[in-house]
Order: C-alpha cells, then sequence, then structure tokens
C-alpha cells in the first residue's frame, strides 16, 4: 500500500521569506500524481499545485514550485515571496494512475504560520 | 467557474438517526470521490464513483451506502450514525478520461452527531 509522509507538523516563515515543505511517499508502481493542497481555517480544500511522475521537469505555478525527486521518493513543496494568505495547512498527496477514480492518499499535513 | 456544490453545509443528528449529504460535481465531471477528515486529522478516502460505477472503495463503514446518478450527483447515506461519524465530508470531482487527474473539493458538509 502507497503511503504519504510529512515529517514537519509545523512550519514558520516570515512575510517575503521563502520556505520549503517536505513530502516522501512509498510506492511500489511507476506511473502516479502528486499533489499538494491548501487548507486554510475555513478548511476548504485547494489544489496548490500538481506533478505526473513520468514528467522530469518540476512543477511551478506562480510563488509555488515543487522538487520532484523520483527515485527518492520525494516531494517538497517551495513558496516564494510567502504572504499571510499562505498560512494553512497543506497536504501533500499521491494518487495512483492505474485506474480511473482512484483516491488521493494525504499526509499528516504541515501547519504553516506566516508573520509580518 | 462553476465548483462542487454540496448540501447541506452543516447538519446536526442525534445518534442512531440517518443522514444523507449530496454532491453536484463541476459540470462534465463524471468521477466523484468522498473523504471523511475529523478534527486534526487528515481527510480519509471513503469511496469514489465513475461513470455512475463504484470505481473505489476505502475505509467506509457498514453504515454508510453511496451512489452517483444519472445526472452525476451523489449522495452518501449515513444510517445508525455515532459520535465518531462527527466530523467534515468532503466530496470531490474530477474528469475521469485519460490526462485528467485532478480532483477538485466542495466546501464540504459539517456534520455533528449528539
Amino acid at each position: 500500500a502507497q503511503t504519504v509522509t510529512q515529517s514537519q507538523p509545523e512550519m514558520s516563515v516570515q512575510e517575503a521569506e521563502t520556505v520549503t515543505l517536505s513530502c516522501t511517499y512509498d510506492t511500489s508502481e511507476s506511473d502516479y500524481y502528486l499533489f499538494w493542497y491548501k487548507q486554510p481555517p475555513s478548511r476548504q480544500m485547494i489544489l496548490v499545485i500538481r506533478q505526473e511522475a513520468y514528467k522530469q521537469q518540476n512543477a511551478t505555478e506562480n510563488r509555488f514550485s515543487v522538487n520532484f525527486q523520483k527515485a527518492a521518493k520525494s516531494f517538497s513543496l517551495k513558496i516564494s515571496d510567502s504572504q499571510l494568505g499562505d498560512a494553512a495547512m497543506y497536504f501533500c498527496a499521491y494518487r495512483s494512475a492505474r485506474m480511473k477514480g482512484t483516491a488521493l492518499i494525504f499526509g499528516k499535513g504541515t501547519t504553516l504560520s506566516v508573520s509580518s | 467557474a462553476a465548483g462542487v456544490i454540496q448540501s447541506p453545509r452543516h447538519l446536526i443528528k442525534e445518534k442512531r438517526e440517518t443522514a444523507t449529504l449530496k454532491c453536484y460535481p463541476i459540470p462534465r465531471h463524471d468521477t466523484v470521490y468522498w473523504y471523511q477528515q475529523g478534527p486534526g486529522q487528515d481527510p480519509q478516502f471513503l469511496i469514489s464513483f465513475y461513470e455512475k460505477m463504484q470505481s473505489d472503495k476505502g475505509s467506509i463503514p457498514d453504515r454508510f451506502s453511496a451512489q452517483q446518478f444519472s445526472d452525476y450527483h451523489s449522495e452518501l447515506n449515513m444510517s445508525s450514525l455515532e459520535l465518531g461519524d462527527s466530523a467534515l465530508y468532503f466530496c470531490a470531482s474530477s474528469l475521469g478520461g485519460q490526462g485528467s487527474y485532478e480532483q477538485y473539493f466542495g466546501p464540504g458538509t459539517r456534520l455533528t452527531v449528539t
């Protein structure tokens, strides 16, 4: 079974600084997808960024970028120029590509606080 | 852009009662997922449907059942409610076709069992 591990329960960053959230996963599959979701206090789950395992190029979405190391099974999220609105719980998630409708498997999450 | 709609947003039930949660996916999305998130926990997958057929199954109690209808909306039926069922229930939707794999979440239904 696949597992996702986020080893940092809490992280903090100052406005305008850069922070990196860690995520590792375990799988025997070769084809899968990885995601980072943001959950602010409203508890809405917001998709931040996604990565296809077959792509070597790291995904980037504005201030958010990932460092995807397939051999090491590592998928970290870098937030540049941090803003107060980035404060939230961040979940790393794995999804198998083996069939349609497969579930997201989440890590335990990292709470990010941003100070001014 | 249209998002996933869930109703009701809040629900209070007593132990042993029944609850029905509804989910309306993003237009043209054919796959629906249900997740349960307890306080301070990560979302746990319950069940999913693709083209009205059950696609994947997670840790869904036998007291719960779900289905996807011809218009692609889905309902999660929960019977004999227990205190431990109090949680935030998310519905997510996606396009099940090749190359479309992102799941978009609704705002959730907060269920409180007293």
